[in-house]
């Protein structure tokens, strides 16, 4: 059973910018063995719904919501069996639980989560 | 504004059924689009509940039912329990909007 692990700083100042890294155990992020997957970044603002942030395949392919392909950059290090996410520019408004998941890509659907990591932009 | 709309809230009493929609339109689940549920409880990551429009995965009990007709689609629960007292999202794939995943609002379910 594949397990993800956010980690990352809790607080950011505005206009700087948010860098989080996901561990992947239990699974190599480059196997295709038992199926293809993307690994993805969703967010979610303090008693608000969720919001897809954007994903990568191991490869190095990514794909980016609309909303915040102007800020955000996601890669990875098959290596280390970890992505990371950065989001520039930060503002208050990026204040939200971020959660690293797998999604498996014959059905666009997200199988495993991570616990996920609040992190709060402020001054 | 969400991509995919549900009721902000649903309630029930213990044993009773509930069912919470959602609604999309012709880009996402009108253009044939699965529609995966998600079950946060309270301080907890969300976790798959429904998959491909009615499928559990392992360790769900079958007490959760999905549906999809064109451009809706409903998670159904019977037998209410206690512990099913959470968050619930929908979720599907757009088209329109660069290939994007999109979720609905959210449905807080609260057992009376």
């Amino acid at each position: 059973q594949v397990q993800l692990q956010e980690s990352g700083p809790g607080l950011v100042k505005p206009s700087q910018t948010l860098s989080l890294t996901c561990t992947v155990s239990g699974g190599s992020i480059s196997s295709t063995t038992r199926g293809n997957y993307y690994w993805s970044w969703i967010r979610q603002h303090p008693a608000k719904g969720l919001e897809w942030i954007g994903y990568i395949y191991y490869s190095g392919n990514t794909h980016y919501s609309p909303s915040l392909r102007s800020r955000v950059t996601i890669s990875v290090d098959t290596f280390k069996n970890q992505f990371s996410l950065t989001v520039s520019s930060v503002t208050a408004a990026d204040t939200a639980m971020y959660y690293c998941a797998r999604e498996d890509s014959s059905g666009y659907r997200f199988d495993s989560w991570g616990q996920g990591t609040l992190v709060t932009v402020s001054s | 504004q969400s991509v995919l709309t549900q009721p902000p809230s649903v309630s029930g009493a213990p044993g009773q059924r509930v069912t919470i929609s959602c609604t999309g339109n012709t880009s996402n689940i009108g253009a044939g689009y699965d529609v995966h549920w998600y079950q946060q409880l309270p301080g907890t990551a969300p976790r798959l509940l429904i998959f491909g429009n009615n499928n559990r995965p392992s360790g769900v009990p079958d007490r959760f039912s999905g549906s999809k007709t064109g451009t809706s689609a409903s998670l159904a629960i019977t037998g209410l329990q206690a512990e099913d007292e959470a968050d619930y999202y929908c979720q599907s794939y757009d088209v329109s909007l660069s290939r994007s995943r999109v979720f609905g609002g959210g449905t807080k379910l609260t057992v009376l």
